[in-house]
């Protein structure tokens, strides 16, 4: 099984449109959760670190559930520019190991 | 721009041959981290240097080896080339303080074996 799991995509979604992501882990013992945005053929970034309490960041918000082992990812009011593909991260240990999901493409359509 | 450097931005080698990718962590940052990202795939773990002693590595053979100079500056190393390591090599900067970093990424490396 694979440490983190993403649904693909891709996602075409008009411009102003919601749309949510999840992704779910399998290691229990995970301490830190992230989202990354990648553009075509660039580094990630990084887009939100995701708390237990759940985050959020102008039109993104971020929610972890740490019974379920899922985190998600919410866009309000999609922008063109928002399309990339959305990483979802976990780091199981002490800091060195992260693992990446493989990414769900978002494109957003005028 | 995250402060990240990464050099050459491309290359291309021979099966068999060796390659030694280079990376320049932002100010500040004790930590390097380096991943392998093949087309349509989330980055992959190789390992991860702290304070220039390597503190965790994923599941890559032995030929693939690390470097953490003083300054904190990384470098990879890939022995014996091979078709299935063409691939967007990408590290990242983090500083580790407990068991939280956040990893900021360099433009990456990509890396073709013919």
């Amino acid at each position: 099984r694979k440490e983190v799991e993403q649904d693909p995509g891709p996602f075409n979604v008009p411009e102003g449109a919601t749309v949510a992501f999840n992704c779910t882990y399998s290691n229990s013992a995970s301490q830190s959760f992230f989202w990354y945005r990648q553009d075509c053929r660039k580094e990630p970034k990084l887009l939100m670190s995701v708390y237990s309490s759940g985050n959020e960041d102008g039109r993104f918000t971020a929610q972890l559930n740490r019974a379920s082992q899922y985190i998600s990812l919410l866009i309000r009011d999609s922008k063109l520019s928002d399309s990339a593909t959305y990483l979802c991260v976990v780091n199981a240990n002490t800091g060195n190991q992260f693992y990446f999901g493989t990414g769900t493409s978002l494109t957003v359509i005028p | 721009e995250t402060g990240v450097t990464q050099s050459p931005t491309h290359l291309i080698k021979t099966r068999g041959q060796q390659v030694t990718l280079r990376c320049s962590s932002q100010s500040g940052h004790n930590t390097v981290s380096w991943y392998q990202q093949a087309l349509g795939q989330g980055p992959q773990f190789i390992f991860q240097y702290y304070r220039e002693e390597e503190n965790g590595r994923g599941n890559f053979p032995p030929r693939f080896s690390g470097l953490q100079f003083p300054n904190y500056s990384s470098e990879l190393n890939v022995n014996a080339l091979e078709l299935d390591d063409s691939a967007l090599y990408l590290c990242a900067s983090s500083l580790l303080v407990g068991s939280y970093n956040e990893q900021f990424f360099g433009p990456g490396t990509r890396l073709t074996v013919l």
